[in-house]
């Protein structure tokens, strides 16, 4: 069975500091996908990662993917209220498996 | 160009009832994929529909069901609501089955059984 951990569970903090989020499993991932969600909207998505090792950068966000393709680290530099958001991470075992989520990081960024 | 869209938005079912949510994929995407998300926690995966058929299916029982339409549309119906049913149920799309390059989502329909 696919499971997904994300870590924290919760993050609070203030405005102008560095944050990582964490996704780890057990299983192998084809690829691993991150999104935010804001209360009561579908989730974003943010970016896909494919690659073993692979890093992407989208602004202050910085994506890693694990060299064994089973976790994956979303780092925010200088996070603004902008970022408050639920991030989930979400992966597929294959191309055409079926996408399973993590709980979720529960992100709040204090003025 | 128009993303999912997902109606009700908003519903009140009594339990033992049915409900029908439906769904109109991205424009140009073919695969549409059912999700209940409890608060606070990620979202669950029911089932996906591609080329009218149920091709993959989560832990989910039979009370939920749905049909996909030749115009790609989808309905995930749910019978015998129970009160554990109410969450919000998320559609995303995406181009061909799997998905493993990122969903669109639909901003859901929040479902709450009294």
């Amino acid at each position: 069975t696919q499971l997904l951990e994300q870590s924290p569970q919760f993050l609070s903090i203030q405005e102008g500091e560095n944050l990582t989020v964490y996704c780890n499993s057990s299983s192998v991932f084809s690829s691993l996908q991150w999104y935010r969600q804001e209360p009561g909207e579908g989730p974003v998505l943010l970016v896909t990662v494919v690659t073993g090792g692979e890093v992407k950068k989208l602004k202050r966000l910085t994506f890693q993917f694990g060299d064994a393709r089973k976790d994956s680290s979303l780092h925010i530099t200088a996070a603004q209220p902008g970022d408050t958001g639920l991030y989930l991470c979400a992966g597929a075992e294959t191309s055409y498996d079926k996408v399973i989520f993590g709980p979720g990081t529960s992100l709040s960024v204090i003025p | 160009d128009a993303g999912v869209t997902q109606s009700p938005t908003h519903l009140i079912k009594t339990r033992g009832q049915q409900v029908t949510l439906r769904c109109s994929p991205k424009s140009g995407h073919d695969t549409v994929s059912w999700y209940q998300q409890a608060l606070g926690q990620g979202p669950q995966f029911i089932f996906q529909y591609y080329e009218e058929e149920e091709r993959q299916r989560g832990n989910f029982p039979d009370r939920f069901s749905g049909h996909q339409f030749p115009n790609y549309s989808s309905e995930l119906n749910v019978n015998a609501l129970l009160l554990g049913d109410s969450a919000l149920y998320l559609c995303a799309s995406s181009l061909r089955t799997g998905g493993s390059y990122g969903y669109t989502f639909g901003s859901g329909t929040r479902l709450t059984v009294v």
